[in-house]
């Protein structure tokens, strides 16, 4: 059974950092494309990184790039989104999502989300 | 950045009726397009990808149809567990954009 369990979230002050993390398991983690997708209270999806199964080919967001940096270890079946420069904006639920067979697809398995709250 | 524009923003329905809803590219993004449902509080659910072909194990009242710049999402008789709010998304090129999301209501 694929399982995606994010952890990391919390309280955080702005300009602060924060380290999201997504352990996988139940699938091949080192061939398939993983993203970051937020939902800011009460708004809709929106996409933040993706990251390509071998590292090589990574994407962001307009509204984070420069700020959040997305990253994996095929080794501990893990992904990672480094959050710094935080700002009251960056508050969501965090969801980590793998790609389905191809990153042109879309996602299939999502975990169960992460919240971040970015406050004074 | 591709922009897409979903519509309704709010559907009001009963169970039984048949439901569209459609969305927009702002330009071009050949048949990459998905779908997902989703319910307050949980994540996402994939529907659909390559803008028709329906993920393995979602009823197949589900479908979706479109091409280029303009997609739509039928649900051909509403069940009680499809009253949520939907989300198309381009995968055609980076940032892979949402739409704004539809949500459906119970009349």
């Amino acid at each position: 059974e694929v399982q995606l369990v994010e952890s990391g979230g919390g309280l955080v002050e702005p300009g602060g950092s924060l380290r999201l993390s997504c352990a996988a398991s139940g699938f091949t983690f080192n061939t398939y494309g993983m993203n970051w997708v937020r939902q800011a209270p009460g708004k809709g999806l929106e996409w933040v990184s993706s990251i390509s199964d071998n590292s090589r080919y990574i994407y962001y967001g307009n509204s984070v790039k420069g700020r959040f940096t997305i990253s994996r270890d095929n080794a501990q079946n893990s992904l990672y989104l480094q959050m710094n420069s935080l700002r009251a904006e960056d508050t969501a639920v965090y969801y980590c999502a793998r790609d389905r067979s191809s990153s042109w697809h879309g996602a299939d398995f999502w975990g169960q989300g992460t919240l971040v709250t970015v406050s004074s | 950045d591709i922009q897409l524009t979903q519509s309704p923003s709010f559907l009001s329905a009963s169970v039984g009726d048949r439901v569209t809803i459609t969305c927009r590219a702002s330009q071009g993004i050949s048949s990459y397009l998905a779908w997902y449902q989703q319910k307050p509080g949980r994540a996402p659910k994939f529907l659909i990808y390559d803008a028709s072909t329906l993920q393995i194990g979602v009823p197949s009242r589900f479908s979706g149809s479109g091409s280029g710049t303009e997609f739509t999402l039928t649900i051909s008789s509403l069940q009680p567990e499809d009253f949520a709010t939907y989300y198309c998304q381009q995968l055609n090129s980076y940032p892979r954009t949402f739409g704004q999301g539809t949500r459906l209501e119970v009349k």
